[in-house]
């Protein structure tokens, strides 16, 4: 089975802190994917990568940024953090092939800024 | 970015009713995906179909990829409390790209 681990389930951060948010996935996939997770308006994709240092924007990027220095790792970066970054954050991966793959998704992190 | 219709919203059943949620959009898909979350967890694959007409089970749930390509429907029989959670949809769309697109969700409840 795939495992995808996302390093807190739970954090608390301060207004204007920089915030780091870990994804970690077991299965050598290529695509990793941040999205976040707030009620009524579903998941949203925040940041992509298809492979090592690449990304690409999603529908959200203002205010996040990623790093992808390890295929097995993929982060989520709050530049200084605001209060609308609030949110439950889900990271998911997909191994290249048919782009139609689906995403296989962590137990998510629950960020609360305050 | 764009969204799917899902729904219903939410929905409160008996144990051991059956259950029906659906998804529809605007533009065709190749695929359809679908989702459960337990409270607190992450979504966990369920079915995905690939094929107009397709009709897929795994075990109580049953999903079809509508004829249209722009619907796809999740049915749970004989519901029992374990159920409970988000249901998901998901559909892709020839894009190029890796990229989803999400509904938002049927919050299930089943009552005892």
């Amino acid at each position: 089975d795939v495992k995808v681990t996302q390093s807190s389930r739970y954090l608390v951060k301060r207004t204007g802190e920089k915030v780091f948010l870990e994804c970690v996935q077991d299965m050598d996939h290529e695509n990793m994917f941040w999205y976040r997770q707030d009620p009524g308006l579903g998941l949203r994709l925040i940041y992509f990568s298809y492979d090592v240092k690449m990304k690409e924007k999603g529908d959200i990027p203002e205010g996040y940024s990623v790093s992808r220095e390890k295929k097995e790792r993929f982060s989520l970066i709050l530049e200084s953090a605001s209060t609308n970054q609030t949110s439950m954050y889900l990271c998911a991966s997909t191994p290249t092939g048919w782009r139609n793959q689906p995403q296989h998704f962590g137990d998510g992190t629950r960020l609360s800024i305050l | 970015g764009q969204q799917l219709n899902q729904s219903p919203q939410s929905m409160f059943i008996q144990e051991g009713e059956d259950v029906s949620m659906n998804c529809t959009s605007s533009s065709i898909f190749n695929t359809w995906l679908w989702y459960k979350q337990d409270p607190g967890e992450g979504p966990v694959l369920l079915i995905a179909l690939y094929k107009a007409g397709e009709l897929t089970s795994n075990g109580r749930l049953t999903a079809q990829f509508g004829i249209t390509r722009k619907d796809s429907f999740l049915n749970i029989s004989a519901s029992i409390p374990s159920d409970v959670g988000i249901y998901f949809c998901a559909g892709h769309n020839l894009s190029g790209t890796y990229k989803y697109i999400f509904g938002t969700g049927t919050r299930l409840k089943v009552l005892a």
